[in-house]
């Protein structure tokens, strides 16, 4: 089984400030990790992905994220928080050893909230 | 480039009211097709999957269905509405590792 933790309802963080969005996960065999983000009643948008070499990935918007095998975990960062990355944000993990349907679990999701 | 279509995009309708929500994507062949639920704006809750043409997986035991007639059509269904299925509905394709979301449905049920 996998699953994934998002311990964070929501993060507030100021404008210009960097953010972290917390992701930790399960799986039995290797991970493929993404994040999404959603703005108030739209599907989601792909951020960025962790497949396999670097442990640090880079996404759109300025955002990244940082492979960590070791505490299972897959934090969302930037820099420089915007007042327009005020969202929701998703992270999803897959086991890539459970076959050919690609069924992601999502953690619960981390609204964040960036300040003027 | 694959896109992927969903509508309508909000939709009320009172219970005991059939629904059909209609999904369809372009620029690939053989998707797997999902559809999801998010509740009370939080997390996502996968409904059904669909590795081909007529072969539905159901995931959670609900009021609802899903038929994939078409290659890259995948419809979401319920003979009779209840107050239970608001909710946002959001459909997906997936190929490999990479997955793609619809702008998503807001379903009210009154």
């Amino acid at each position: 089984a996998q699953s994934v933790a998002q311990p964070e309802d929501q993060v507030n963080v100021a404008e210009g400030n960097p953010l972290t969005v917390k992701c930790t996960y399960s799986v039995s065999g290797n991970p493929y990790l993404f994040w999404y983000v959603q703005y108030p009643n739209r599907g989601l948008q792909f951020l960025l992905k962790y497949i396999t070499g670097d442990n640090l990935v880079k996404g759109s918007y300025g955002f990244e994220a940082e492979f960590n095998k070791s505490q299972t975990s897959f934090h969302l960062k930037k820099p420089s928080a915007l007042v327009s990355d005020s969202a929701l944000y998703f992270c999803a993990v897959r086991d890539y050893s459970s076959g050919g349907s690609y069924i992601p679990t999502f953690g619960r999701g981390t609204s964040l909230i960036v300040h003027p | 480039s694959q896109t992927i279509h969903q509508w309508p995009a909000t939709l009320v309708q009172p219970v005991g009211s059939p629904l059909s929500l209609e999904c369809t994507v372009e620029g690939t062949s053989n998707p797997n097709l999902y559809w999801y639920r998010q509740a009370a704006g939080r997390g996502l809750q996968l409904l059904f999957y669909s590795v081909g043409i007529g072969q539905i997986s159901s995931e959670v035991p609900q009021n609802l269905s899903a038929s994939r007639p078409q290659d890259r059509q995948f419809i979401l269904s319920s003979k009779k509405l209840l107050l239970s299925d608001s909710g946002f509905y959001l459909c997906a394709w997936a190929m490999g590792t990479e997955a793609f979301f619809g702008q998503g449905t807001r379903l009210t049920v009154v």
